[in-house]
């Protein structure tokens, strides 16, 4: 079966960076992609980015561009998110969430890593 | 960007009834449409992808309709698990906009 397990919660200050990590297992890596979506407290579902597990292409929200890298793993079924200069209104839920569907049926996220809390604070 | 604009924001409703929630693009999108169903401390659960198609395991009561612009999502008659918030999203494109959500309370 499909599982995305991801780090665990992290509490940073300001200005600093974290790197979340979700490791897939129960289907071929490089299969499919992987997007990340953030949820603040209280707040809607924000997508982050995307990145291949195949190739390692990337695609960035405008609003994170220069501050957010996606990086992958093969040998370890891995994907990463790093978050740098980090500013309170950054503290959030992060998902990542394993991308299925075609270019006819569009793209939708049926597995989703627990979440990992980042909360950020001085 | 395109934009995702769900309405209402939130409704109330009792067991039985039917409920629908609109999703508008701000520019066409084809059938492009995602739903999810959130609970509190959850991750998100896709209902329906490419507008009308509902995913496996999820309970016919659930279905979903539109093209270009406009969707919505009904419900026909409302269970006690149903209680949620429900989001939109576009699923073609980059950025894949989430519209801001549909609280369903009792």
């Amino acid at each position: 079966q499909v599982q995305l397990v991801q780090s665990g919660a992290e509490v940073l200050e300001p200005g600093a960076s974290v790197k979340v990590s979700c490791k897939a297992s129960g289907y071929t890596f490089t299969t499919y992609g992987f997007s990340w979506v953030r949820q603040a407290p209280g707040q809607g579902l924000e997508w982050m980015g995307w990145i291949s597990a195949h190739n390692g292409d990337t695609k960035y929200a405008q609003n994170l561009q220069g501050r957010v890298t996606m990086t992958r793993d093969t040998s370890t079924s891995t994907v990463y998110m790093e978050l740098r200069s980090l500013r309170f209104d950054d503290t959030a839920v992060y998902y990542c969430a394993r991308e299925g569907g075609t270019e006819s049926s569009g793209y939708y996220f049926v597995y989703w890593g627990q979440g990992t809390v980042v909360t950020v604070s001085s | 960007d395109i934009q995702m604009t769900q309405s209402p924001s939130s409704l109330s409703a009792s067991v039985g009834d039917r409920v629908t929630i609109t999703c508008r693009a701000s520019e066409s999108i084809s059938r492009y449409l995602n739903w999810y169903q959130q609970k509190p401390g959850k991750a998100p659960k896709l209902l329906i992808y490419a507008a009308s198609i509902l995913q496996s395991g999820v309970p016919s009561r659930f279905s979903g309709s539109g093209s270009g612009t406009d969707f919505t999502l009904t419900i026909s008659s409302l269970q006690p698990e149903d209680f949620a918030t429900y989001y939109c999203q576009e699923s073609h494109s980059s950025p894949r906009t989430f519209g801001q959500g549909t609280k369903v309370e009792i």
